[in-house]
């Protein structure tokens, strides 16, 4: 089953756009939700992370929301810029031992001239 | 320069034959992760290690062996491959309690 939910699938966005990709998790029991970014044949990479006890996180043009009571998250990328162009993977932590990260299916965003 | 490096960097298999990916990593992680990158099932979670001589089942971990007999190398071993196991292979290190530093991964083609 998959524990965290991700959507869209893919998504085009306009150069100067907002960008807002959502995920949705079922496990109380997950205590970090970072994000992360792919480049084409490269890693992921950490791109930024909140807390389920804090609402919002912002960093430079990358933002995310998070709703405790819906269970549910999303990334919002500000004035979209062509090198923002990757794939973007939703994830969330468990407490304990392995602090094992388990990933959303991913959102290949596209921002167009 | 710092950072997971894995090897080879592409494959192709054989049903049936065995295969080790190795990963290794300079940064004295303690942790460390196997990924396999499926298109539209994101990242599933393999086996991973919080330890030299540790290992650990993850979502997926039939069909894999691991071992981890040094800190910075995690090893993963593909008995005898199946067309399933066609994928993309990531390896990774923690250095933060969400923080991963993915290898470039390893693309597998099993024939």
């Amino acid at each position: 089953q998959q524990q965290v939910k991700q959507s869209p699938q893919s998504l085009i966005v306009q150069k100067g756009g907002i960008s807002i990709i959502n995920c949705a998790y079922e496990n109380t029991a997950f205590d970090y939700f970072p994000w992360y970014q792919q480049f084409p044949g490269k890693g992921p990479a950490l791109l930024i992370a909140i807390r389920p006890d804090v609402s919002e996180k912002k960093e430079g043009r990358f933002t995310i929301s998070f709703n405790k009571s819906a269970k549910q998250f999303s990334l919002h990328i500000m004035d979209s810029q062509p090198g923002d162009s990757a794939t973007y993977f939703c994830a969330a932590k468990e407490g304990g031992g392995g602090n094992k990260l388990t990933f959303g299916t991913g959102t290949q965003l596209k921002v167009e001239l | 320069n710092a950072g997971v490096t894995q090897t080879p960097k592409f494959r192709v298999l054989k049903t049936g034959q065995s295969m080790t990916l190795l990963c290794a990593q300079d940064m004295n992680h303690e942790y460390m992760y196997w990924y396999r990158q499926d298109p539209g099932m994101g990242l599933r979670l393999i086996h991973y290690s919080v330890g030299e001589g540790t290992t650990a089942k993850g979502e997926v971990p039939d069909g894999y062996n691991v071992s981890r007999l040094k800190k910075q190398n995690f090893l993963l071993g593909l008995e005898s491959a199946a067309p399933s196991q066609t994928s993309v292979y990531f390896c990774a290190s923690r250095w933060l309690n969400y923080g991963y530093t993915f290898g470039s991964g390893t693309r597998l083609t099993v024939v």
